[in-house]
């Protein structure tokens, strides 16, 4: 079985704050995401990697940064964290894509910035 | 246009009956697609995937793909209180990544 953990299933941060969220895969998976999800705007990319070290912005990698230093693990930073960053943060690993493979998520971090 | 559409819902339906679920997408190059179920405050989880145009049936899920319509639709038969849920149809237009749609909330009453 699949398993993607995060560090943190809630967060409670101050405005201006470096907040780091970190996911890890034990499947050996190439390709990591990081999507956050609001309501009725679903899922939207923020940053992936499909290899160590290698990342690729999303569609919303603005106020975010990511580290991918081991394969097992991926992490999301917001720099200065700001009040629109509270959302719910997803973490997720896949094979690489062909027509087989989908990806596996983690069970989020939800942020709450004040 | 958004790259993947999905009716917001809420779809509502009795026990028993079928829910169909629809899913739209922009990328004709699309090759797979993927159907995922997401209770409330947890992640998505994968129920099914199609490639190929036509059906596709696992269980009480039937997958159905049009790609000259560039569409694809999840039905549930005998649908049940336990399959309430938000439904998120994902694409995978290139390779390297996976579209979502924003999701259809189903609400099966008893």
């Amino acid at each position: 079985d699949v398993k993607v953990t995060q560090s943190s299933r809630y967060l409670v941060k101050r405005t201006g704050e470096k907040v780091f969220l970190e996911c890890v895969q034990d499947m050996d998976h190439e390709n990591m995401f990081w999507y956050r999800q609001d309501p009725g705007l679903g899922l939207r990319l923020i940053y992936f990697s499909y290899d160590v070290k290698m990342k690729e912005k999303g569609d919303i990698p603005e106020g975010y940064s990511v580290s991918r230093e081991k394969k097992e693990r991926f992490s999301l930073i917001l720099e200065s964290a700001s009040t629109n960053q509270t959302s719910m943060y997803l973490c997720a690993s896949s094979l690489p894509f062909g027509t087989q493979e989908t990806q596996y998520f983690g069970p989020g971090t939800r942020l709450l910035v004040l | 246009q958004k790259e993947v559409e999905q009716n917001s819902g809420p779809l509502s339906v009795p026990e028993g009956a079928i829910a169909s679920l629809n899913c739209t997408y922009s990328d004709r190059g699309s090759q797979s697609f993927f159907w995922y179920r997401q209770y409330s405050g947890k992640s998505p989880e994968l129920i099914m995937f199609i490639y190929s145009n036509g059906d596709k049936e696992d269980g009480r899920f039937t997958a159905q793909l049009n790609k000259a319509s560039q569409y694809v639709s999840l039905l549930i038969r005998d649908s049940q209180p336990s399959d309430s849920a938000t439904y998120l149809c994902a694409v995978n237009p290139n390779n390297n990544d996976m579209r979502f749609g924003a999701g259809t909330r189903l609400t099966v009453k008893p």
